[in-house]
Formats: structure tokens, sequence, C-alpha cells
């Protein structure tokens, strides 16, 4: 089955600085792959998605990149703020309505 | 839209006590998922169902857990007996074909 690896666990970063996630995956057949925001008490929030036909999706603030070849991605967060603060969650699946692989998570913190 | 809606948001129970906690889909959404949520494991999916239909329940860890779908709004997730490991944050997710997952709020279960 599918395996998911998140690196690092926790990371640290100034406010405005950049922070980049990376995921790996095992299944050359996984083709969507989410990212999720955990804030504390709160259920995972779904911030961007990618599929395996694009190397590169954006959305305001974060990005998100693709190499198949390589089996991983990353999610990129620019001019962080302090409300950036969470942990994220990567998954992969083969298709978006099959079950999601998640990798552990990392803490982000946001230092003011 | 509401979102996916979870109750109880929080249990506490004593061993051996059965447990049911119950979940209500985004309207419209074909797919819903149960996953359970530690520090330790991280985010486990525990069964999913499509058009009511459990797909794959190979993450439901023993006979003590049980889910039902009786209709396109309504699942439960029902423990009999409950242990203390089974402590956690249960999470239900749904999706409508071919789209993305969207979480509830949880529920924190706590066995003593």
């Amino acid at each position: 089955g599918e395996n998911v690896e998140q690196h690092p666990s926790t990371l640290s970063v100034q406010e405005g600085d950049s922070a980049v996630i990376k995921c790996t995956y095992s299944d050359s057949a996984s083709n969507y792959f989410p990212w999720y925001k955990q804030e504390l008490g709160k259920g995972p929030q779904l911030i961007i998605d990618i599929r395996s036909n694009v190397g590169e999706k954006k959305d305001q603030r974060i990005a998100v990149t693709l190499n198949k070849t390589a089996k991983h991605f990353s999610l990129h967060i620019t001019e962080t703020q302090p409300e950036d603060s969470a942990v994220y969650f990567c998954a992969a699946s083969d298709g978006a309505n099959s079950k999601l692989t998640f990798g552990k998570g990392i803490t982000l913190s946001v230092r003011p | 839209d509401a979102g996916v809606i979870q109750s109880p948001r929080h249990e506490v129970t004593e061993m051996g006590q059965e447990v049911t906690l119950r979940c209500k889909p985004i309207s419209g959404h074909n797919s819903l998922f149960w996953y359970r949520q530690t520090m330790m494991r991280g985010l486990e999916l525990l069964i999913y169902f499509n058009n009511n239909v459990p797909i794959d329940d190979s993450g439901m860890p023993e006979d003590r857990f049980s889910a039902k779908m009786p209709n396109a709004s309504f699942s439960t997730l029902k423990i009999q007996p409950s242990e203390p490991r089974d402590s956690a944050v249960y999470f239900c997710a749904s999706s409508s074909a071919g789209g993305d997952q969207f979480f509830g709020p949880g529920t924190r279960l706590t066995v003593l």
C-alpha cells in the first residue's frame, strides 16, 4: 500500500520568512496530493491540492510542487504570519474519492 | 453549507461501555470517511463508504468497532465494549465524486 513520509517533523521560522514542507510517497499510481492544515482543537482543513498532470500550483501565499519522477511533493508558504502556525499534513491517493494516506504531520511555528 | 457535523464533540466514558459517534456529511456528498487521530499513530483511516456502501474497512482495529451508514445523510461509528486504548479524536470526512475531502470538527473520546 501507499506510504507517505513527511520531513521535517517540526519547523520554526521567523515571521515573514518562507517555509517549505516536504513529503515523499511510494505508490507510483498515486495521482492526487492534498495538503491539510490543522489548528488546535479543530479538524484538518484542506488548503491546497495538486494532481499529477501539473507540476506546480499556487494560491496566494501558498504553493505546492510535485516531482513524479522522484515521488515527492512540497508545500511552500511565503511571507509567513503567526496565524500560519499549525500542524500541516500531506496526503496521497490514487483518486480524489478514494482513501487518502496521510503523512505524520509537521508542526509549523511562526515566531513573531 | 454547515459543513460536516459530528456529535458529540466530547465523550467521556468508562471502560466496557458502548460508545456511539455520529456524523452528518455535507449534503450532496456521496463518500464518507471515518478517521482516528492519536499522537502515536497520527491520522488513520478506519473505514469509508461510497453511496452508503462500505468499501474498505481494513483500518477498523478489531471487532469491537463497527460503522453504519443507513442513508446518505447519517453515519455512526460504534465501539462496544470500549477500552482505554480507544481514547483518541475521531474525525468524519465527506466528499463528492472526484472531489476533495472535508473534515468535521471531530469527537474527542476519553475512555477511563
